[in-house]
């Protein structure tokens, strides 16, 4: 089993459209959760840190469910701009940082 | 957050040579690390470059093959040397304030092999 999973997607959203992903993770001791943004041939963004109690930030939602050990991602009312690959990370140790391999969305207009 | 920056940002090679990349931070961070990404992969982590000690190297990677140099809190360099057609990639410094804090990405130095 992969520390850090993710559905690769690509979702295809409409523009407007509300859209969730999921990303779990192994290690019940990971401590850090974040959420990034990568462009395409661009290095990945924060997005936003994800804690326990979540938090949101504008039309993304974070929340973090460490019974079941996932971090999820909502974004409503979707622009074409949130057109990326969401990735999530997770750490692990002493400056251990697990990547997911991401999430493709595509906004469609 | 710190604003980093990296040079080259890209580099046509020939095979058997090598290039040095440079990851310069604005402010001083613990620790620096190196990743590697192929086109339409995820990332893949190199080492980790911790001022004043040896760089740690992931599974797969080498001191020889990919020097680092981390000589003070905000400057680091990675070498990739004697390359070959399968380094082409994007390599990527991304540095931590602190443990557990969130990293942040400099643009990227794409480099071809030919």
């Amino acid at each position: 089993r992969k520390e850090v999973e993710q559905d690769p997607g690509p979702f295809n959203v409409p523009e407007g459209a509300t859209v969730a992903f999921n990303c779990t993770y192994s290690n019940s001791a990971s401590q850090s959760f974040f959420w990034y943004r990568q462009d395409c041939r661009k290095e990945p963004k924060l997005l936003m840190s994800v804690y326990s109690s979540g938090n949101e930030d504008g039309r993304f939602t974070a929340q973090l469910n460490r019974a079941s050990q996932y971090i999820s991602l909502l974004i409503r009312d979707s622009k074409l701009s949130d057109s990326a690959t969401y990735l999530c990370v997770v750490t692990k140790g002493t400056y251990k940082y697990i990547f997911g391999t991401g999430t493709r969305l595509k906004v469609l207009a | 957050s710190a604003v980093i920056s990296q040079k080259p940002s890209r580099d046509i090679c020939q095979r058997g040579t090598s290039l040095t990349i440079q990851c310069q931070v604005d402010s001083q961070v613990t620790m620096m690390f190196w990743y590697r990404q192929q086109p339409g992969q995820s990332l893949t982590l190199i080492a980790t470059a911790n001022q004043g000690s040896e760089a740690t190297y992931e599974s797969g990677f080498v001191i020889d093959k990919f020097p680092i140099s981390r000589p003070n809190l905000t400057f680091s360099t990675l070498t990739v040397s004697n390359m070959s057609p399968e380094d082409s990639s994007i390599y990527l410094c991304s540095v931590a304030g602190a443990d557990n804090q969130p990293q942040h990405f400099g643009d990227g130095t794409r480099l071809s092999i030919l």
